[in-house]
């Protein structure tokens, strides 16, 4: 089946360490996101990626490193610059049209990541 | 530059009861508009969208949503609610040719039996 798989799907981390989670994508979409969702804040873009080896940041990139080695994978690293990575982080792709507005996102299941 | 809101951060109904969750845009150019739904510690998932075309959309789960350009607005419809239709709603648009979308804050809905 087709889809986006986050792992893992809880993770802790203690203070001062970086941590990385995977998103792995099996769509063939060339345009990857991560997002941030706090309770009564929505969905915070974090970064997102059009094309392998290049990404932008979005509204809310500090503290946060991503790469686009694959089209299939989108890993984010959450340093131990970000002051309050405790979170739910979710991963999304869509295919890529520049013609048009653009189009669907399809997520993963999601990380909550807490720090103790 | 776009940006969504969704009035009404929470919205309670009774089961059997009409759904209406509001969502006013702003963009510069013609956009797409989305609806998801999420459910407790899981990711999104598409309830409905509107790209051009017809204004009145149909999506899963018996929901549509009107697209009206003049009020800037695409609110989403349930005429009958169901328990299982709690859950957090996201309005989200795309108008431009990057392609990411923008996502309201959410609407947490809450249906009495």
């Amino acid at each position: 089946d087709g889809g986006i798989t986050q792992s893992p799907k809880y993770l802790f981390r203690k203070e001062g360490q970086n941590v990385t989670l995977s998103c792995e994508q099996n769509l063939n979409h060339d345009a990857m996101y991560w997002y941030r969702q706090d309770p009564g804040q929505g969905l915070r873009l974090i970064y997102y990626s059009q094309i392998v080896n290049d990404f932008q940041k979005g509204d809310i990139a500090e503290g946060y490193s991503v790469s686009r080695e694959k089209k299939e994978s989108f890993p984010l690293t959450v340093t131990s610059a970000q002051k309050n990575p405790t979170a739910f982080y979710l991963c999304a792709s869509s295919m890529w049209d520049h013609h048009a507005g653009g189009s669907e996102a399809f997520f993963g299941q999601g990380t909550r990541l807490t720090v103790v | 530059a776009q940006s969504v809101t969704q009035l009404g951060s929470h919205v309670s109904v009774s089961e059997g009861a009409l759904v209406l969750l509001r969502c006013n845009y702003s963009s510069s150019v013609p956009p797409y508009l989305f609806w998801y739904v999420q459910y407790p510690n899981q990711g999104l998932q598409l309830l409905l969208k509107y790209t051009t075309g017809a204004t009145l959309v149909k999506g899963i789960n018996g929901f549509e949503a009107e697209f009206k350009k003049s009020e800037t607005s695409f609110h989403l419809t349930k005429p009958s609610a169901h328990m299982s239709d709690a859950a957090e709603y996201f309005c989200a648009v795309s108008a431009n040719n990057a392609g990411k979308s923008t996502f309201g804050d959410g609407t947490t809905l809450t249906v009495k039996p």
